[in-house]
């Protein structure tokens, strides 16, 4: 299956810092997702970005399909920023088959 | 919209016993999908339906898991017996399967199994 692979696993941020998150994945990819995982256990989607680049709010994503790696930006970071970033892709022969990264441990700090 | 809904948030049994988890899709996705989060193993699928109907059930675990989808609004996943490593949170999501499926989850399921 293909191989998704997180970077950093841990992340210590002090508020108003900003930060890059990589994703690399061994395969050709049709879907790529951001999920933030906070606190208390929710999956929120952040981006659907198979390729090109997007932005919302203090959050940008762009993912280089070719090169099989997505980056996840958070710029100012704040306290509600903490939690579990994770990058899902599916393969094109493995139509709606997420496979998940282990995630990036986030931690803002006043 | 109300998003994915799934029921109960938390269930505590005993080894065992049958548990019941509940889904509802966002209105109008057509596929739904059932993930498992483990620490050891992490997110995983399980089973996915398109249409109410299973299309890839290779991610169940064993036979003492099954998924229904009886309505367009509606799935079920059962674990019987239910045994301490089923222990983990479950989610639901779904899609419109539109574009290259973006899937939205729901709050999960925190199931322990004593």
């Amino acid at each position: 299956g293909i191989q998704v692979e997180q970077s950093p696993p841990d992340l210590i941020l002090q508020e108003g810092a900003n930060s890059t998150l990589r994703c690399n994945f061994s395969d050709s990819v049709n879907n790529l997702q951001w999920f933030h995982q906070n606190p208390w256990g929710q999956l929120i989607n952040l981006f659907y970005i198979p390729s090109g680049t997007k932005q919302n709010g203090r959050l940008s994503a762009t993912t280089v399909a070719t090169e099989r790696y997505s980056l996840l930006y958070i710029s100012s970071s704040q306290t509600t920023d903490s939690g579990v970033y994770f990058c899902a892709v599916v393969k094109p022969d493995s139509w709606g088959k997420l496979q998940f990264g282990a995630g990036t441990q986030v931690v803002v700090t006043p | 919209d109300a998003g994915v809904i799934q029921s109960p948030r938390h269930e505590v049994t005993e080894m065992g016993q049958e548990v019941t988890l509940r889904c509802k899709p966002i209105s109008g996705h057509d596929y739904l999908f059932w993930y498992r989060q483990t620490m050891m193993r992490g997110l995983e699928l399980l089973i996915y339906f398109n249409n109410n109907v299973p299309i890839d059930d290779s991610g169940m675990p064993e036979d003492r898991f099954s998924a229904k989808m009886p309505n367009a609004s509606f799935s079920t996943l059962k674990i019987q017996p239910s045994e301490p490593r089923d222990s983990a949170v479950y989610f639901c999501a779904s899609s419109d399967g539109s574009g290259g499926n973006e899937q939205f989850f729901g709050p999960g399921t925190r199931l322990t199994v004593l």
